[in-house]
């Protein structure tokens, strides 16, 4: 099983602010089959990116993704008050689906 | 616009059934280009993916190793939906439980059951 590691746990920033968001696999992901997810308390996650790179559909472009390998990052450019929640790295490179914990990013 | 809307109840005895289904509006459960799985979340195990269903050529499941001797996914073409159920639940098996549809990825997620396995 692929395990996938979040850094950091939490990040305290401020509206305005950028955050870079850290996903690490326990192995290479072939073809980048990365995607990350936001949750906001008593809601469903909410694809963000997948590919690695590639936005869902809706997503603002301060959202980004990047990495290749066992190295991911998510990079929020401006922080919108709507962007503090959790975020989740999940990979589907291997069977069985994995998630990684989760980084909080709280103001 | 895909939906995905779950029903079920919140609330399973000890060693009894845990039974969800999750009704599709917008796609078609037998879609040939995307799989239908069930996911849960709990403060002890985060997100864990339990297994997903599609249909390419024939009906196909995978499960997650961890409930693979427990747990049932089936797809019902005539309601348009797909269900799960996990056998012989215990206190462990407490989390909340989404549906989502799947490409590897998970583009559209159910909006989740809290279930509570307590006698």
């Amino acid at each position: 099983e692929i395990v996938l590691t979040q850094s950091p746990g939490t990040l305290s920033l401020s509206p305005g602010e950028g955050a870079t968001l850290s996903c690490r696999a326990s192995q290479i992901l072939s073809s980048s089959n990365l995607a990350w997810y936001q949750q906001k308390p008593g809601q469903a996650p909410r694809l963000l990116i997948y590919g690695a790179s590639g936005r869902a559909t809706g997503i603002p472009d301060r959202f980004s993704g990047s990495g290749s390998g066992t190295d991911f990052t998510l990079t929020i450019s401006r922080l919108e008050p709507e962007d503090f929640a959790v975020y989740y790295c999940q990979q589907y490179d291997n069977s069985p689906r994995t998630f990684g914990q989760g980084t909080k990013v709280e103001i | 616009q895909v939906h995905l809307q779950q029903s079920g109840p919140g609330l399973v005895k000890p060693s009894q059934t845990l039974s969800l289904t999750c009704a599709i509006s917008g796609d078609s459960v037998s879609s040939n280009s995307a799989g239908w799985a069930w996911i849960r979340q709990s403060p002890s195990r985060g997100l864990e993916w339990l297994g997903t269903t599609y249909y390419k050529s024939e009906w196909r499941r995978n499960y997650a190793p961890s409930v693979r001797s427990r747990i049932t996914i089936n797809p019902d073409t005539s309601k348009n939906h797909f269900s799960l159920q996990l056998n012989s639940v215990t206190p462990e098996d407490t989390a909340v439980y989404y549906c989502a549809r799947a490409i590897g990825y998970y583009t559209l997620w159910g909006q989740g059951t809290l279930v509570t396995v307590s006698s």
